[in-house]
């Protein structure tokens, strides 16, 4: 079956960096796609999402960039902080699937103050 | 707004117990979703509900496990007898549209001695 997957399973950066997570998605059908932040003992935690018909968007210190041609997503987090260390999922989903949503295994990213 | 809520956040027994793990979804949400996360497989959907009734259960383990959603505001999953490999982080979440990001609880976390 199709799947989301991410490219580095762990990311060390120093505070006050420019983040990049990466997420390749293999379902050309999907049109939703969702990054999430899990912090330690907590539930994944909505970040930002973006729709197919748009390349970026932009949140409060966070870039999402969808490219179709390469079904590749990424998140970019903005001088990265010590409270930003926490494992990042990106998520798809398709009208075919019924939007019910698939993850990929997770990106943890690790700040050093 | 309270998010969706989840009881007990730990829970460790014997296998061969008993064990019922509680979610109140978002209060107007109309689909709910019972998740598994381990570091092996990552994060699993189990089973999920629209407007109270059960929509795909594929996920489900085995016949060891059974969810309900007796109403729109309470849902349960239980494991009955446990097993050693069913301990996990065990995830509620809730949704309101197909167009949005699920909301998820602070999960469960269940050991099974």
């Amino acid at each position: 079956g199709e799947s989301v997957g991410l490219h580095l399973p762990t990311l060390s950066v120093q505070e006050g960096d420019n983040s990049i997570i990466n997420c390749a998605y293999s379902n050309s059908a999907s049109d939703y796609f969702i990054w999430y932040k899990q912090e330690s003992g907590k539930g994944p935690q909505f970040i930002i999402d973006i729709r197919s018909n748009m390349d970026k968007r932009q949140g409060q210190r966070v870039t999402v960039l969808l490219n179709k041609t390469v079904k590749h997503l990424s998140l970019q987090i903005a001088a990265t902080q010590p409270g930003d260390s926490a494992v990042y999922f990106c998520a798809e989903k398709n009208p075919g699937g019924s939007y019910i949503p698939t993850f990929g295994r997770g990106t943890s990213l690790i700040v050093h103050p | 707004d309270a998010g969706v809520i989840q009881s007990p956040r730990h829970e460790v027994t014997e296998m061969g117990q008993e064990v019922t793990l509680r979610c109140k979804p978002i209060s107007g949400h109309n689909s709910l979703f019972w998740y598994r996360q381990t570091m092996m497989r990552g994060l699993e959907l189990l089973i999920y509900f629209n407007n109270n009734v059960p929509i795909d259960d594929s996920g489900m383990p085995e016949d060891r496990f059974s969810a309900k959603m007796p109403n729109a505001s309470f849902s349960t999953l239980k494991i009955q007898p446990s097993e050693p490999r069913d301990s996990a982080v065990y995830f509620c979440a809730s949704l309101g549209n197909v167009n949005q990001p699920q909301h998820f609880g602070d999960g469960t976390r269940l050991s099974i001695l």
